[in-house]
């Protein structure tokens, strides 16, 4: 059974760099089938789609964070990682890690239990 | 790229049908037979409940079913649970970003 694991650190103070690492389990990342992304959802709101990235290390951003999000793999361990830079209170939210289809991105079967980043002073 | 459009709310009593809707643009929606919905309980992380438009992932009850017309998606519950109450979303690929992903703002769906 494949299981995705978000870690990292729950608070990030403002400017500064959220960074989050994806630990895949149970598969391969290296698998040709799908991609990898990030998701993130804010207290009480919506979800919103972060990026992707192929085991390959081609990477797809939403335009609106595109400036400031770096997706990167690292098919040895297993994982891939989202760095976030000068974040504001505007990105506290639950970010999720989660396994994409090929073609179809908008198929995500499998996701994190998700981790609470909070940005504050 | 912009949310795609669902009901903020909508409920049911236990055995009736619902339906919510998800409205976009020939940019996504209507482009594409690419969209998706999402389960979601509280403090749970979300569910796939329907794939490219129409398809059940194993283990999804034949309650759950899934349609599009034009730009508008639809995600119909029939014979409602309790267990059904929870969050739902929608989502489909967007041409306006290269394997972009846009979800819907999410429906909660109270069962009564």
């Amino acid at each position: 059974q494949l299981q995705l694991q978000e870690s990292g650190p729950g608070l990030v103070k403002p400017s500064e760099t959220l960074s989050l690492t994806c630990t895949v389990s149970g598969g391969s990342i290296s698998s040709s089938s799908y991609y990898w992304g990030w998701i993130r959802q804010p207290p009480g709101k919506g979800l919103e789609w972060i990026g992707s990235i192929y085991y390959s290390g081609s990477t797809y951003y939403n335009p609106s964070l595109k400036s400031r999000v770096t997706i990167s793999v690292d098919t040895s361990k297993n994982q891939f990682s989202l760095k976030l830079s000068s974040v504001t209170a505007a990105d506290t939210a639950v970010y999720y890690c989660a396994r994409l289809g090929r073609p179809a991105v908008t198929t995500i079967d499998y996701w994190g239990q998700g981790t609470l980043v909070t940005v504050s002073s | 790229q912009s949310a795609l459009t669902q009901p903020a709310s909508v409920s049911g009593s236990p055995g009736q049908s619902i339906t919510i809707s998800c409205t976009g643009t020939s940019s996504d929606v209507g482009g594409y037979n690419y969209v998706s919905w999402y389960q979601q309980h509280p403090g749970k992380a979300p569910k796939l409940m329907i794939y490219e438009v129409s398809n059940r992932p194993s283990g999804v009850p034949d309650r759950f079913s899934g349609s599009k017309s034009g730009n508008t998606a639809s995600l119909t519950i029939s014979g409602l649970q309790a267990e059904d109450e929870a969050d739902y979303y929608c989502s489909s690929y967007t041409s306006s970003s290269t394997l972009g992903v846009v979800f819907g703002g999410g429906t909660k769906l109270t069962v009564l």
